[in-house]
């Protein structure tokens, strides 16, 4: 079973650019959650998917957006990037709720 | 609002060394309680779990019991590995809200 997988593992942008990061989860999986990971701040959600439909959000600007597709692929947007947005990206799936998570490898994110 | 708050790293073991990585949390109710395993370049590997109190968790020689009254899940390891090194998260889960701690890093020299 393949596991989720995210795309793509590494980016450089800069500042004002945006950038779109896919997901697709396991097979079956309807849950899908971005998280956000920086060394100052540690592992923070930004939002979860679930049948198309956004059913929890973090505390991110609105700049954060995603979005669900009706095969459970998932895609984060970050528009104006900003240096602070520098940060590993990473996907988790489930079958329907937030729990037990799979997650992706992430896609490192760097801000020039 | 819900919380994990796990013992800050980095910490660094001899190889077959007794491991505790402490974790307490803060709920409303009666979360779901998990350990997350992350290896050098990888997402988070979800290494045990427990649901209700007195649970235990265990994977790969690794063991953690829920314990309401101390509000605790506190991660061991009888006999550490060099490849046991890893970032290891505490995390809870109440009513569709997943909350992680801050990460602990844990070198293993042989």
């Amino acid at each position: 079973k393949a596991g989720v997988t995210q795309t793509p593992r590494y980016l450089i942008k800069t500042r004002g650019q945006q950038v779109t990061l896919s997901c697709s989860p396991i097979s079956g999986h309807r849950s899908v959650s971005w998280y956000q990971q920086t060394p100052g701040q540690g592992l923070q959600f930004l939002f979860e998917y679930f049948s198309e439909t956004q059913r929890n959000k973090g505390n991110f600007p609105g700049r954060f957006s995603g979005r669900q597709f009706s095969n459970s692929r998932s895609e984060m947007n970050v528009s104006t990037l900003e240096l602070g947005d520098s940060a590993l990206y990473l996907c988790a799936s489930s079958l329907k709720g937030l729990e037990p998570q799979h997650f992706g490898d992430g896609t490192r994110l760097s801000i020039l | 609002g819900d919380s994990v708050t796990q013992m800050e790293g980095p910490v660094t073991l001899s190889e077959e060394a007794f491991l505790t990585i402490n974790c307490t949390y803060t709920a409303t109710g009666y979360p779901s309680l998990f350990w997350y395993v992350q290896y050098p370049g990888e997402g988070l590997q979800l290494l045990l779990k427990a649901t209700k109190a007195d649970d235990k968790g265990s994977n790969k020689g690794f063991e953690a019991t829920y314990r309401k009254e101390t509000t605790s899940f506190h991660l061991e390891k009888g006999s550490v590995q060099v490849s046991d090194s890893a970032v290891y998260f505490c995390a809870l889960s109440e009513s569709d809200d997943m909350r992680f701690g801050a990460g602990t890093r844990l070198t293993v020299k042989p």
